[in-house]
């Protein structure tokens, strides 16, 4: 089964607009931590949020935020105002840490296109 | 400036010719990692190391070897390339307290540039 599931291969959004990426994931542990980062075309990982499974609020990076819902284990990507430059691959990936393999688990990946 | 450095960046191949791609970090991190990047599987880990002379398998470490001989450096080596393992390889880096969860200013994992390789 997968552990990090991204449903979306492909968006897009109008320029100014906020969008929402969504992420579920899938793990017996109590402990451990989500993350999502930007690959550009340029092809490095750049990490934008973190949210810690014990975190009580939802994490927010400028205009990055994450809806956090442990019921439901989804840990869905928002940006506001989206931007050109937020054109990009966007993965989700999740931190598994009480088995001390300190491993990340990414998702397929979501790309989202911002139309002017 | 910290930062994961990889070499090469773009790597052309023929099958059986053993590589060595190197990766070095500036930030005094105890845990390093190799990842592949295929299309439509996201990254997948290969190696991790918690620190020096500690190495493990990941989820495809089938072809790969690794070595933690210095904290900063952590070599991918391909013994025999295969064009399966063309792929888009990336390095990362983590201090402990990161992946604990223990909060921090940057509480991720820090990623080189990327190697393309090509196995022909």
């Amino acid at each position: 089964a997968q552990k990090i599931t991204q449903t979306q291969p492909g968006m897009f959004v109008q320029e100014k607009e906020a969008v929402t990426l969504d992420c579920t994931y899938d793990t017996s542990d109590q402990s451990y931590g989500l993350f999502w980062y930007k690959q550009p075309s340029s092809g490095e990982m750049i990490f934008l949020i973190y949210q810690g499974s014990y975190d009580e609020q939802n994490a927010t990076e400028g205009r990055y935020s994450l809806n956090f819902q442990k019921a439901r284990k989804s840990a869905n990507l928002v940006i506001s105002a989206s931007q050109l430059g937020d054109s990009a691959m966007y993965f989700c990936a999740m931190r598994e840490g009480e088995d001390s393999s300190y491993k990340l688990i990414f998702g397929s990946g979501t790309r989202l296109l911002v139309r002017p | 400036e910290a930062q994961v450095t990889q070499n090469p960046r773009y790597l052309i191949t023929v099958t059986g010719k053993k590589l060595t791609v190197t990766c070095s970090q500036n930030m005094n991190h105890e845990y390093m990692s190799w990842y592949r990047q295929d299309p439509g599987l996201g990254l997948r880990q290969i190696y991790y190391s918690m620190n020096v002379e500690v190495t493990d398998k990941g989820d495809v470490p089938e072809g790969y070897k690794v070595s933690r001989k210095e904290k900063r450096n952590f070599p991918l080596i391909l013994e025999s390339p295969s064009p399966n393992q063309t792929s888009l390889y990336f390095c990362a880096s983590s201090s402990w307290e990161a992946l604990a969860g223990i909060p921090a200013p940057h509480n991720e994992q820090f990623f080189g540039p990327g190697t393309r390789l090509t196995v022909l």
